[in-house]
């Protein structure tokens, strides 16, 4: 199974601020590299597709980049409905596999 | 728009059988450009991906639970599902059932969860 690793697990923010999350993977996954984001209670909400597709919907604040091992998401102007946990997930192959979780909180 | 519906018990004992099953609105679940994903949630955990069908039938599960699984489709009632076998405590989550796209591989749409609680 591909293992992915998110860092930091969490984060304190304020609003305004310049976020960045990284995913990285045991193996190379190409642009298989999807971003969530979960609210508490809520299921997951599909952000970023393909390491930098930005979903319809999805305000322009968030980006993704990367290829290979290493990925990042960014959220450029933190907002006060930003303050959720952010999953990756690889779909280069099965099983899928998530990262563990970057949860950001109100700093 | 689309959506996507969990529906089952929300409490099974431990040793039995588990059925969930998703209807799918708003979209042809025969649609070619997607398959059908099933993924669970631990209590205060992270996702882990259960499986997933495409509309001829095919699937692909998790290793892991792929002694106990299978998942299925109904195409006539728009419908796909899950059974799951000899549960344990350790199969207490949120389950979601969601669209995935062909190309590009990722969940577009999730249905809004449904726990499922493993206990006597």
């Amino acid at each position: 199974d591909i293992q992915m690793t998110q860092s930091p697990s969490s984060l304190s923010a304020s609003v305004g601020d310049r976020v960045t999350i990284t995913c990285r993977a045991s193996q190379s996954i190409r642009s298989y590299l999807n971003w969530y984001q979960q609210t508490p209670g809520k299921a997951p909400k599909l952000l970023i597709y393909t390491a930098s597709s930005l979903q319809s919907g999805v305000p322009s604040r968030f980006s993704g980049s990367g290829f290979g091992t290493d990925f990042t998401l960014t959220i450029s102007t933190l907002q006060p409905e930003d303050f959720a946990t952010y999953y990756c997930q690889q779909s280069y192959n099965t099983p899928r596999t998530f990262g563990q979780g970057t949860k950001v909180e109100i700093q | 728009q689309v959506q996507l519906q969990e529906s089952g018990p929300g409490l099974v004992k431990p040793s039995q059988t588990l059925s969930l099953t998703c209807t799918v609105s708003g979209d042809s679940i025969s649609n070619g450009a997607y398959y059908w994903t099933w993924i669970r949630q631990h209590p205060g955990k992270g996702l882990e991906w259960v499986g997933y069908i495409y509309d001829s039938g095919s699937t692909y599960y998790s290793p892991s639970l792929k002694s106990r699984l299978t998942i299925s489709i109904a195409t006539s009632k728009n419908q796909f599902s899950l059974t799951l076998t000899s549960l344990t405590a350790a199969d207490t989550a949120v389950y979601y059932c969601a669209r995935a796209r062909h190309s590009g591989d990722y969940e577009d749409y999730w249905g809004q969860g449904t726990l499922v609680t493993v206990s006597s």
